[in-house]
């Protein structure tokens, strides 16, 4: 099993562009999480989905918008780069919408310039 | 606003040593998970704990939830350079914004 991936694994944008990162899990799990990760700052919640046509608002969703595209994929889409999404951006999952226990994959580096 | 402050932010210490860190909070969480995160990857589940005074041992790593359920501690015993990384404590949140709170994290490095 592969856990949870991520690509691309490293992406430099400018200002302005649009993109799409891509997170995939081979757990069965049914929920699926988008975190930016900032020096100092933790893991902040940027959309979730409970379950497979359902998506939430995390703590910091302005300038994001995501698709859960089945029970495996979710996907995050900047529509419009800005400096400020310069971050590492982290898809999670867990096996459903009460467990806490989070599978994370190995990132994305993304820098707007 | 719910926050877990985890402290000390770093700690650098000789291996061999035994270190302790901290996540407090004033809000009380049904269950806190640590995970450690090494470069360039995602965080690693380490334990979750659930019960208020429970306490989980990982090999020469023991983790402690707090009576009221309002903080933790995590203790390594014998630090060796393979302990090093970000150690990350989260909880649940109580609302769907907040729906994990994650703290800002221990670097920690182990000097050979």
């Amino acid at each position: 099993n592969a856990g949870v991936t991520q690509t691309p694994k490293f992406q430099v944008l400018k200002t302005g562009q649009s993109m799409t990162l891509q997170c995939a899990q081979d757990m069965n799990h049914n929920s699926m999480y988008w975190y930016r990760q900032d020096p100092g700052m933790g893991l902040r919640l940027i959309y979730y989905s409970a379950s497979e046509g359902t998506t939430d608002k995390g703590e910091v969703p302005n300038g994001y918008n995501v698709s859960r595209l089945n029970k495996r994929e979710f996907s995050l889409r900047l529509e419009s780069a800005a400096p400020s999404q310069t971050s590492v951006y982290f898809c999670a999952s867990t096996r459903d919408s009460i467990s806490y226990e989070q599978y994370f994959g190995p990132g994305t580096r993304l820098t707007v310039t | 606003t719910q926050l877990l402050e985890q402290s000390p932010q770093f700690l650098s210490i000789q291996e061999g040593e035994n270190l302790t860190v901290y996540c407090n909070s004033s809000s009380v969480f049904s269950s806190l998970q640590w995970y450690r995160q090494e470069p360039g990857e995602g965080p690693v589940l380490l334990v979750t704990v659930v019960t208020g005074g429970e306490v989980k041992k990982l090999k020469r790593l023991t983790f402690q939830f707090g009576d009221a359920r309002k903080d933790s501690s995590l203790h390594i015993t014998a630090a060796q350079p393979g302990d090093t990384g970000l150690y990350l404590c989260a909880g649940d949140g109580v609302s769907s914004a907040s729906k994990i709170i994650f703290g800002s994290g221990t670097r920690l490095s182990i000097r050979p």
